[in-house]
C-alpha cells in the first residue's frame, strides 16, 4: 500500500528563516511525487513536481525539493521565507501507472514579520 | 484562478434533502476526481472516473453517488447526508495513466449538512 507522511505538523517560522519541510513515502516502485500549497481560503495548488531525472527540482516561488531515493524522501525547501508563505503545505504521491493521489498530513507553516 | 470550476461554492442541506455538487475542466483531461476535505486535514479521495468510467472507489458510502456525463463534467449527487459529511468537496482533474502528470483541483464546495 502507498502511504506519505509528513512528520512536521505545524512549522512557525520569522521572515528570511530557512524552511525545510519533511516527506518521506512508502511504495516499492516507481513514483511521482508532488508538493501543493493551499493558502488560506484558496485552492489547491501545485508548487513543484518529481516524475524522472534531476532529484533536485525546482518549482514556484523559490521552493525546491530533492527526491533521495534510497530515503524514500521527498523534502521542501526554501532558503528565505516570506509572511506570504503562511500557508498548509501536502506532499502528495501518485504511483506511476495509477490515477491515484495519495496526500500526506500536511504542514501548517506560520511566518511571523 | 483555477481551469476546474466547481458549483456551488456553497451549500447547506438538511439531512433528507437531495442536491448535487457539480465540476467542469477544459483541459482535455480524461480523468476526474472528487475528494473531501475536512478541516485542517489532507484531501481524501473519494472516487476516480477514467475516460468517463469509475476506475476508484474508496469504499464511499452510498449516500453519495458520482456521475460522469463526458468528458468535461463530473457531478456528485448527495441524499440522505450526515452531519458529519460537511466538508470541503474538491474536483480535480488530470491527464490518466502512466506518468501523466500532476491533478489540477477546483475551489471547492463547502458543505454543511443540518
Amino acid at each position: 500500500a502507498q502511504s506519505v507522511s509528513q512528520h512536521n505538523h505545524h512549522v512557525i517560522l520569522s521572515e528570511a528563516a530557512s524552511l525545510e519541510l519533511g516527506c518521506n513515502y512508502s511504495y516499492g516502485g516507481t513514483v511521482n511525487l508532488f508538493w501543493y500549497v493551499q493558502y488560506p481560503g484558496q485552492h489547491l495548488q501545485l508548487l513543484l513536481k518529481y516524475f524522472s531525472g534531476d532529484p533536485l527540482v525546482k518549482g514556484i516561488k523559490g521552493f525546491e525539493a530533492e527526491f533521495i531515493k534510497s530515503k524514500f524522501s521527498f523534502n521542501l525547501r526554501k532558503p528565505s521565507v516570506q509572511w506570504s508563505d503562511t500557508a498548509e503545505y501536502f506532499c502528495a504521491l501518485r504511483s506511476y501507472n495509477t490515477d491515484k493521489l495519495i496526500f500526506g498530513t500536511g504542514t501548517r507553516l506560520q511566518v511571523f514579520p | 484562478d483555477t481551469e476546474v470550476t466547481q458549483t456551488p461554492k456553497h451549500l447547506v442541506m438538511g439531512m433528507t434533502n437531495k442536491k448535487s455538487l457539480k465540476c467542469e475542466q477544459h483541459m482535455g483531461h480524461r480523468a476526474m476526481y472528487w475528494y473531501k476535505q475536512k478541516a485542517k486535514k489532507p484531501p481524501e479521495l473519494m472516487f476516480v472516473y477514467s475516460y468517463e468510467k469509475l476506475s476508484i472507489n474508496e469504499s464511499v458510502p452510498s449516500r453519495f453517488s458520482p456521475e460522469c456525463p463526458n468528458s468535461s463534467l463530473l457531478n456528485l449527487h448527495l441524499h440522505a447526508l450526515q452531519p458529519e459529511d460537511s466538508a470541503l468537496y474538491l474536483c480535480a482533474s488530470s491527464h490518466p495513466g502512466t506518468g501523466s502528470g500532476e491533478l489540477f483541483f477546483g475551489e471547492g464546495s463547502r458543505l454543511t449538512v443540518l
